[in-house]
């Protein structure tokens, strides 16, 4: 099983707003990740989670704030955002090993859309 | 830093005919090359990747690739298109950290359309 889920497919939110998005990976994977990508473009990196521990911050500005509760689990929590954030939302898990390559698995996406 | 060109924004090709998208990357160690397609509103799935060893990969639904270092090229390529196939198709590199590819850099993507 090659899985990843996320929750909610679809968010609108409103600037004052505060609102998380889920995802979920069951393959035993020990990296996980959040990628922002907008219309007509390829996905960029926003964080990456090693064991449970974040690893990579692509200066993204803090009213994106992620959480790696357990080895299955990220969330991102959003508050006060900017209608320039609305975006297809992905997360992605791999197996994370010191040495040799990995392929990263992608969820649906959630669709956000910030009024 | 790593690079990738998709020189092709967009390609159409009738169902039935075969396929290569052309992909060029810039990397100074020996890349982890990957090719991912999106259809419209869902999620990346991936279709092939390469890490070392035999240079031409094979991947799901038919796709297959060829690593040239030479040229620093990895194009993707199909027999026979199907109209399913009609998506957009990433090109991607991973930079090596730690030994873990974690990082991708993904060119701009090529679109494809299938014509009946």
């Amino acid at each position: 099983d090659t899985e990843v889920t996320q929750t909610p497919k679809h968010l609108v939110m409103g600037m004052t707003n505060k609102k998380s998005l889920k995802c979920e990976q069951h393959m035993g994977h020990r990296a996980m990740y959040w990628y922002k990508q907008k219309a007509k473009k390829p996905p960029e990196l926003m964080f990456v989670y090693s064991y449970e521990k974040l690893s990579i911050n692509e200066s993204v500005p803090s009213r994106f704030s992620p959480e790696c509760p357990n080895s299955s689990l990220l969330n991102l929590h959003l508050h006060a955002l900017q209608p320039e954030d609305s975006a297809l939302y992905l997360c992605a898990s791999s197996q994370e090993r010191l040495a040799g390559g990995h392929e990263q698995y992608f969820g649906p996406g959630t669709r956000l859309t910030v009024t | 830093a790593q690079s990738v060109t998709q020189p092709d924004i967009h390609i159409t090709v009738s169902e039935g005919a075969s396929l290569e998208l052309r992909c060029n990357y810039s990397y100074g160690a020996t890349p982890y090359l990957f090719w991912y397609v999106q259809s419209p509103g869902q999620g990346l799935q991936l279709l092939l990747k390469y890490f070392s060893g035999d240079t031409l990969v094979q991947g799901i639904k038919g796709f297959e690739a060829e690593f040239k270092r030479s040229q620093s090229s990895f194009n993707l390529r199909k027999p026979s298109v199907h109209w399913s196939d009609a998506a957009e198709y990433f090109c991607a590199v991973g930079k090596t950290s730690s030994g873990s590819a974690r990082q991708l850099t993904f060119g701009s993507g090529t679109q494809l359309t299938v014509l009946p």
